[in-house]
């Protein structure tokens, strides 16, 4: 069965460092999100990307924040300057269409800031 | 007032007992349910997807709508030990394809 992947699964860093984390979505999938998980709270919305742009974002993907599509199946995320704030579980997720329900996520990247 | 709320539990039963998950919501607008499972450190696997009011049943899951209330339910039958998890509500209005997320409620199933 097809699935979303990640890498790293863990990632350290230091505060004020660049991080990228990556992800390959379901082949045929065009619909494109990352969420955060903070520990023991919920999973957030961060951005959604569909035809190589963002199509919505929330008030946590600032400036220091960015995604790409750099081939035709790696589908990232980069925050610039990491903050302790930014340690959590990023999952990747995709659809096929545009629907809440039809969202596969991966298997998530926790990033540790120190 | 939060707009989605879930007890986070722990909630612990013995293996064979019938389990209720329980979420309340705020919006009024919203008109799509899901129910996700995640295992610990791993990603939300989507369970069940629920349109409106009503009922659905997929083997031993049954997801529950009443609107009137504000309130979704998911019951599992004969629960197992493999369905210890955090079960996550979510739920979005139509044109947002963006889930709002319930905290998760934390199942234990012990043999």
């Amino acid at each position: 069965e097809p699935e979303v992947t990640q890498t790293p699964s863990h990632q350290v860093t230091q505060m004020g460092q660049e991080v990228i984390l990556r992800c390959v979505p379901i082949s045929n999938h065009l619909y494109f999100y990352w969420y955060r998980q903070i520990l023991g709270q919920k999973v957030e919305f961060l951005v959604s990307f569909y035809n190589n742009e963002i199509s919505e974002k929330s008030e946590i993907f600032d400036d220091q924040f960015s995604v790409e599509r750099p081939d035709g199946s790696n589908f990232t995320l980069k925050i610039r300057s990491t903050k302790l704030e930014d340690s959590a579980m990023y999952f990747c997720a995709s659809s096929e269409g545009q629907g809440a329900g039809e969202q596969y996520f991966g298997p998530g990247t926790r990033l540790t800031v120190t | 007032q939060k707009e989605v709320e879930q007890d986070p539990g722990p909630l612990s039963v013995p293996e064979g007992a019938i389990v209720s998950l329980n979420c309340t919501y705020s919006n009024s607008a919203f008109q799509y349910f899901m129910w996700y499972r995640q295992y610990s450190r791993k990603g939300p696997e989507l369970l069940m997807y629920t349109y409106s009011s009503g009922n659905k049943e997929d083997g031993r899951f049954t997801a529950q709508v009443d609107k009137s209330s504000k309130y979704i339910s998911l019951f599992i039958r004969d629960s197992q030990p493999s369905d210890s998890a955090t079960y996550l509500c979510a739920m979005s209005a139509p044109g947002s394809y963006i889930p709002t997320f319930g905290r998760g409620t934390s199942l234990i199933v012990h043999p």
